[in-house]
């Protein structure tokens, strides 16, 4: 059973330019998450899903960066136009259920690396 | 800001040594889970444990919860190299929103 994909693994990209990250989420999972992993600030969350719905976007650092999930098996995390101080992990993450006791699974996490 | 601050920040120790890795946050929780994570991967989910519980086992893993001191910790004990890797508290309030606010992690080193 596939896990959460996320792709690219990798990218590296210059200051201005576009970047878009891409996650599938566990199927019949009905949360999606995306977090932002640097060693300054940790783990941070940034926006999440509800049956394709955006409930919480207060961590989305400014208006350069968006997520959408036009269904319940693909998001994109985009950022426009990107700068150096983006450059971090990306982590997608899924949940089955709301409740007290679901936990998230995570993917491998795309490395953005922005000159 | 950060919910779970854990403590220590880094932790080396022999293999079979017990580890032990803890976690404070500041508001009332409705649960607190442990996740680790490998250099270069995603995190992992360990162990789920509930506001009405004081202690959990899984495994060689050992998860106590003091919501009066509002602090967990995680004991992994006869450790092995395999579990070289960042552990991290994550903290679920309830209310409206359903999210994890995670901690800075702690990075165990088990040296052969």
């Amino acid at each position: 059973d596939a896990g959460v994909i996320q792709s690219p693994r990798h990218e590296v990209t210059e200051m201005g330019q576009e970047v878009t990250l891409r996650c599938k989420p566990i199927s019949g999972h009905d949360y999606l998450f995306w977090y932002r992993q640097t060693m300054m600030r940790g783990l941070e969350l940034l926006i999440y899903f509800n049956n394709n719905v955006p409930i919480d976007d207060s961590g989305m650092p400014e208006d350069r960066f968006s997520a959408k999930m036009p269904n319940a098996s693909f998001s994109t995390l985009k950022i426009q136009p990107s700068e150096p101080r983006d450059s971090a992990v990306y982590f997608c993450a899924s949940s089955l259920v709301a409740g007290f006791q679901e936990t998230q699974y995570f993917g491998p996490g795309t490395r953005l690396l922005v000159l | 800001s950060q919910q779970g601050e854990e403590d220590p920040q880094a932790l080396s120790i022999q293999e079979g040594e017990n580890a032990t890795m803890n976690c404070s946050y500041k508001t009332s929780i409705n649960n607190l889970q442990w996740y680790r994570q490998n250099s270069g991967r995603g995190l992992v989910h360990l162990i789920l444990i509930r506001s009405n519980e004081r202690e959990k086992h899984s495994g060689r893993l050992r998860v106590t919860l003091d919501t009066s001191k509002k602090s967990s910790s995680l004991l992994i004990t006869a450790s092995r190299a395999a579990d070289t890797a960042s552990y991290f508290c994550a903290t679920e309030s309830g209310g409206s929103n359903y999210k994890l606010t995670f901690g800075k992690g702690t990075l165990l080193t088990v040296n052969p």
